[in-house]
């Protein structure tokens, strides 16, 4: 079946260091990718996606760029804030029924 | 962007009552709303798949007379966690489609405590 492995927290970096949260999903035929953030005691909000090879998601500075040949979807930031502390989820949703499949969640820790 | 409201955001109750949460979608509508479950530190873990006028398609695992769910209208869903006991403390998260279907769109969720 369809899922998602995204790399352990917590991850704490410095402020205006760079950041790299790896993501590699395994599916069958060509899903959707996403990353979603949660701040502490909320819900999720979207933070970028991608649909189809090669495409690049990104927003507010991070990026991530749908890897076929590697199943992977890395988000990166150039220069991380303190406001970017919080816990990303990187997900898929697949050909049937709509459902996210997501990752474990990666806390990050920016200090400044 | 499409607004899905969760509510209430936190509730606590008594072991072996009932607690209803529900889920609304504000400005679209949603046929097909999905409930999540999250412990502290860990991912989200689907429960169920609620679908207007029908019966919701649960997960494997996941007590369906435990947890019912009822999706009347297009509007909301709702999810009942029955005799509630403290292995149920949870946070619930609900989630819908909106953005003509290319989008996710997530309730801020509602912290259960069961005493």
């Amino acid at each position: 079946g369809n899922s998602v492995t995204q790399m352990e927290g917590p991850v704490t970096l410095s402020e205006e260091a760079f950041l790299t949260i790896n993501c590699t999903y395994t599916a069958t035929g060509y899903p959707s990718l996403f990353w979603y953030v949660q701040y502490p005691g909320e819900g999720l909000q979207l933070l970028l996606k991608a649909t189809k090879a090669d495409d690049k998601g990104s927003n507010k500075g991070f990026e991530a760029t749908y890897r076929k040949e590697t199943t992977s979807f890395h988000l990166e930031k150039g220069s991380v804030q303190v406001s970017d502390s919080a816990v990303y989820f990187c997900a898929l949703r697949g050909n049937q029924g709509g459902k996210l499949i997501f990752g474990q969640g990666t806390e990050l820790s920016v200090k400044p | 962007g499409a607004v899905v409201s969760q509510h209430p955001s936190w509730v606590i109750c008594k072991s072996g009552t009932s607690v209803k949460i529900e889920c609304r979608s504000l400005d679209f509508q949603a046929t097909t709303m999905f409930w999540y479950r999250q412990f502290p530190k860990q991912s989200l873990m689907l429960m169920a798949t609620s679908n207007e006028g029908s019966k919701a398609t649960y997960e494997q695992g996941v007590e369906k007379d435990k947890f019912l769910i009822n999706h009347a209208s297009l509007t909301l869903s709702t999810l009942t966690v029955t005799s509630a006991h403290p292995e149920d403390s949870s946070f619930y998260i609900c989630s819908a489609w909106g953005g003509r279907g290319t989008e996710a769109f997530f309730g801020q969720g509602t912290r259960l405590t069961v005493v």
